[in-house]
């Protein structure tokens, strides 16, 4: 089951900020939140990732709660190429010692012109 | 770099019919990963290699499926005999870790475009 809760869908107005919420109240120490999107039928691509700090990249800023349950993906200014599917991902430890992504089902953002 | 590298980018067949799937990672990645996506299940992990060895295959849905990494450069997801559930997109991706295990490993994985299944 994914540990992420995000909501289904949102929208935003192109050259605005888009912030999107992950809740991962039941993450663990050391399992970082990553985010990816996925543009129409492409596989998803990477954005960025964090464990405890705020993170910011030339695509996007990652903002961790500092309890870790929740963080916020922004993208500072939308465009219309930034209609997608995003995901919020808690990667995992499994008890194997192995890692691996769970995906829930994502927000599906709309970059309306 | 092409990045990762899929194919067939589409396969059509009948239930009962072997099919197979190709990836190819990028030069360098030393984890595989198999995924599939359907609408009522959305993106699922099947099975991870590393370093050609298969890791965790608790995701491959039944004894049909089976996945090989015979090199560095190539990997099969293989089902026989295929059924109408199968239909999905399967996507490969790699990756390659930098950090020591537990520790806060870094990764990002590069997914390729995947191949679209239909059973009939």
């Amino acid at each position: 089951d994914a540990k992420t809760t995000q909501p289904p869908s949102m929208d935003c107005a192109e050259g605005r900020a888009a912030n999107l919420p992950c809740n991962h109240s039941t993450i663990s120490g050391n399992e970082y939140v990553y985010w990816y999107r996925q543009i129409h039928s492409q596989g998803p691509q990477y954005i960025i990732h964090g464990l405890k700090n705020n993170e910011t990249n030339e695509m996007a800023s990652l903002i961790i709660t500092e309890d870790r349950k929740s963080s916020t993906l922004i993208l500072p200014h939308a465009t219309l190429r930034d209609t997608a599917v995003y995901y919020c991902i808690v990667r995992v430890v499994t008890t194997s010692g192995t890692y691996k992504y769970i995906f829930g089902t994502g927000t599906r953002l709309k970059v309306l012109a | 770099d092409a990045g990762v590298i899929q194919s067939p980018r589409h396969e059509v067949t009948e239930m009962g019919q072997e099919v197979t799937l190709r990836c190819k990672p990028i030069s360098g990645h030393d984890y595989l990963f198999w995924y599939r996506q359907t609408m009522m299940r959305g993106l699922e992990l099947l099975i991870y290699f590393n370093n050609n060895v298969p890791i965790d295959d608790s995701g491959m849905p039944e004894d049909r499926f089976s996945a090989k990494m015979p090199n560095a450069s190539f990997s099969t997801l293989k089902i026989q005999p295929s059924e109408p559930r199968d239909s999905a997109v399967y996507f490969c991706a790699s990756s390659f870790r930098v950090g020591a295990p537990r520790a806060g490993t870094q990764e990002t994985q590069y997914f390729g475009p995947g191949t679209r299944l239909l059973v009939l």
